[in-house]
């Protein structure tokens, strides 16, 4: 089936240990997200590609950094964590509904643990 | 929030009751789109709206949306224990490529 796949579903690091977390589509989608959903907060959006084209939200901290190598990966890489990026990160595509809207899909989520 | 506010935060209803919850959100939108999200997981789409667009019903679902208030509601109808989960809202400005959700909503539904 097609589907966004983030890896890993879990991660856990240390205090300023650098991470990545990857995310795969078979969706042949154009766009990608990256959220940050810490617990019982709403998604927060970080940054989107459009095709190549990166796409930084103004509040997005610049520990927060990502590359999109093909059209069917995308990576966050968190530069140096701390306690305040615990929280689950979501990947999401894009493609037109039939009425001519995007819709979101979402991976599973990969949840990060700082320690 | 970037974009919304929810409420109520958290529903709790019996197994076949209805469920309301609300979205009001900040700016001119292209859409409106309601997502939900079990415990843990990520989100999935439920029911898209227009800007130009009132009602519209999918199954047990029935969104209206008043762009003069800035606000929309989701009704869940005849609701059962597998819709417990958290529900959000979404608005994708003009740009059309960027979703800002709402406060979301966390809906128990109690067999």
């Amino acid at each position: 089936d097609a589907m966004v796949i983030q890896n890993p579903r879990y991660q856990v690091t240390q205090f300023g240990k650098p991470v990545t977390l990857s995310c795969s589509q078979t969706l042949n989608h154009n766009v990608m997200y990256w959220y940050q959903q810490k617990s019982s907060q709403a998604p927060k959006l970080l940054f989107h590609y459009y095709d190549k084209d990166f796409n930084n939200e103004a509040d997005t901290p610049d520990n927060f950094q990502s590359r999109r190598p093909n059209t069917s990966f995308c990576f966050l890489d968190i530069r140096s964590p701390g306690l305040g990026d615990a929280a689950m990160y979501l990947c999401a595509t894009s493609t037109v509904f039939r009425s001519g809207a995007n819709v979101l899909t979402f991976g599973a989520g990969s949840r990060l643990t700082v320690l | 929030s970037q974009q919304g506010e929810e409420d109520p935060q958290a529903l709790s209803i019996q197994e076949g009751e209805n469920a309301t919850m609300n979205c009001s959100y900040k700016t001119s939108i292209n859409n409106l789109q309601w997502y939900r999200q079990n415990s843990g997981r990520g989100l999935v789409h439920l029911i898209l709206i227009r800007s130009n667009e009132r009602e519209k019903h999918s199954g047990r679902l029935r969104v209206t949306l008043d762009t003069s208030k800035k606000s929309s509601s989701l009704l869940i109808t005849a609701s059962r224990a597998a819709d417990t989960a958290s529900y959000f809202c979404a608005t994708d400005l003009n740009t059309g490529n960027q979703f800002y959700f709402g406060t979301g909503t966390s809906l128990t539904v109690i067999p």
